[in-house]
């Protein structure tokens, strides 16, 4: 069955520093791979997500994710985040299943943002 | 374009009581999954319906049942409460062919006392 690991439960950023929040799956081939941002009480909101081709992945609120197969991982980074960034991350993991699909969730990682 | 709807958004129940979630998936869509996510986790996924069947269940007990309606919404049904059960309750809906994004509702927070 797959896995996801997020290394890192709770990180610290300085406004307008960069940031990397670190996924790693296990699976036996390559799986889609989400990353899902939560803000406090709320649901999930897609940031990018990776099917398959180019292994650098733009999304939305100008966050990017790398796919790297020889590391089973999933890295999501922004250049320069904002104090809105502040949120739950999640990453996921989806085995591709006909449109089966499940979602296996990792942990989540909670961004802190300081002045 | 209403995204995924979910109700009630908050409730309490009492240990033993049984509860119902309702979803109403995103237009188009007609795949809906429900997910559990208990405070400070991961959500965790419970099954999902497609064509008013069941398609797969993850590792939650019989308590957990559902319902796939022809207009593609669905129910979350969960019997005997346990204080256990008190979590966010995500539904998910996309469209029943690989490769398609899946879009999550707000939840519906239950709490059991």
């Amino acid at each position: 069955a797959q896995s996801v690991t997020q290394p890192d439960i709770h990180i610290t950023v300085s406004e307008g520093a960069s940031l990397e929040l670190r996924c790693n799956y296990s699976y036996g081939a390559t799986p889609y791979l989400f990353w899902y941002v939560q803000s406090p009480g709320q649901g999930l909101q897609l940031l990018l997500k990776y099917f398959s081709g180019d292994t650098l992945v733009q999304g939305i609120k100008g966050f990017e994710a790398e796919f790297k197969r020889s590391q089973s991982s999933f890295n999501l980074r922004k250049p320069s985040v904002h104090w809105s960034d502040a949120a739950e991350y999640f990453c996921a993991v989806g085995v591709p299943n006909f449109g089966n699909e499940k979602l296996t969730f990792g942990t989540g990682t909670r961004l802190t943002i300081i002045p | 374009d209403a995204g995924v709807t979910q109700s009630p958004t908050h409730l309490i129940k009492t240990r033993g009581q049984q509860v119902t979630l309702r979803c109403s998936p995103k237009s188009g869509h007609d795949t809906v999954s429900w997910y559990q996510q208990a405070l400070g986790q991961g959500p965790q996924f419970i099954f999902q319906y497609y064509e008013e069947e069941e398609r797969q269940r993850g590792n939650f007990p019989d308590r957990f049942s559902g319902h796939q309606f022809p207009n593609y919404s669905s129910e979350l049904n969960v019997n005997a409460l346990l204080l256990g059960d008190s979590a966010l309750y995500l539904c998910a809906s996309t469209v029943g062919r690989s490769g398609n994004t899946i879009y999550f509702g707000e939840g519906s927070w239950l709490t059991v006392v």
